[in-house]
């Protein structure tokens, strides 16, 4: 089993929905969350990244962590066809530490 | 503000040969991590470098080794190349162990071994 669980979908939206992208993981060890938005044939790019539980706003884009559950989300609202990309999530244990990445989803927003 | 640079952007190999990237960190960042993302598939960690030596290590072989530089910049050599080496290097920095600020990642080498 891995210790991070991600759909890699593809997931199609029509432009204007609200998306969802969870992963689940089995290390209760895991104290720092983040998603990154990845380009085909691009590096990652940063999007949201929290610490222990809760729920972090940035524009369009909410990050929520259920630590009890070992389940985080992120929601895009408004999606827009540029919002295409593979999302990944990551996870590391403390400062310093390696991060650990799902699979990634992949995202398609249909205008 | 430079972000993280990588070079070469791209690169065609054959089985058996060694191959070397490099990998600028970001400005203020001292640390330096490589990450390895086959086709379809997260990034998997393989090392970390800070104050010049390895401190940790992923489930890589040997033929992975690295080293990185008085001016924090980093390379990620592979040895005896396999078919299975094919795919995208990554290089992220971050500024260490002081605080915690995520890691921030370059574009990539693509590396293609045939």
């Amino acid at each position: 089993q891995k210790e991070v669980e991600q759909d890699p979908g593809p997931l199609s939206v029509p432009e204007g929905a609200i998306v969802s992208l969870n992963c689940t993981y089995s290390n209760s060890a895991f104290q720092y969350f983040m998603w990154y938005r990845q380009y085909s044939r691009k590096g990652p790019e940063l999007l949201m990244y929290t610490y222990s539980s809760g729920n972090k706003e940035d524009g369009r884009f909410t990050a929520q962590v259920d630590k009890s559950s070992k389940y985080i989300s992120l929601f895009i609202r408004d999606s827009q066809p540029s919002d295409s990309a593979t999302y990944l999530c990551a996870m590391s244990k403390g400062v310093g530490y390696k991060y650990i990445f799902g699979t990634g989803t992949r995202l398609k927003v249909l205008a | 503000d430079a972000g993280v640079t990588q070079s070469p952007t791209h690169l065609i190999k054959t089985r058996g040969q060694q191959v070397t990237l490099r990998c600028s960190p970001k400005s203020g960042h001292d640390t330096v991590s490589w990450y390895q993302q086959a086709l379809g598939q997260g990034p998997q960690f393989i090392f970390q470098y800070y104050e010049e030596e390895e401190r940790q290590r992923g489930n890589f072989p040997d033929r992975f080794s690295g080293h990185q530089f008085p001016n924090y910049s980093s390379e990620l050599n592979v040895n005896a190349l396999l078919l299975g080496d094919s795919a995208l290097y990554l290089c992220a920095s971050s500024p260490g162990f002081r605080e915690q600020e995520t890691q921030y990642f370059g574009p990539g080498t693509r590396l293609l071994v045939l």
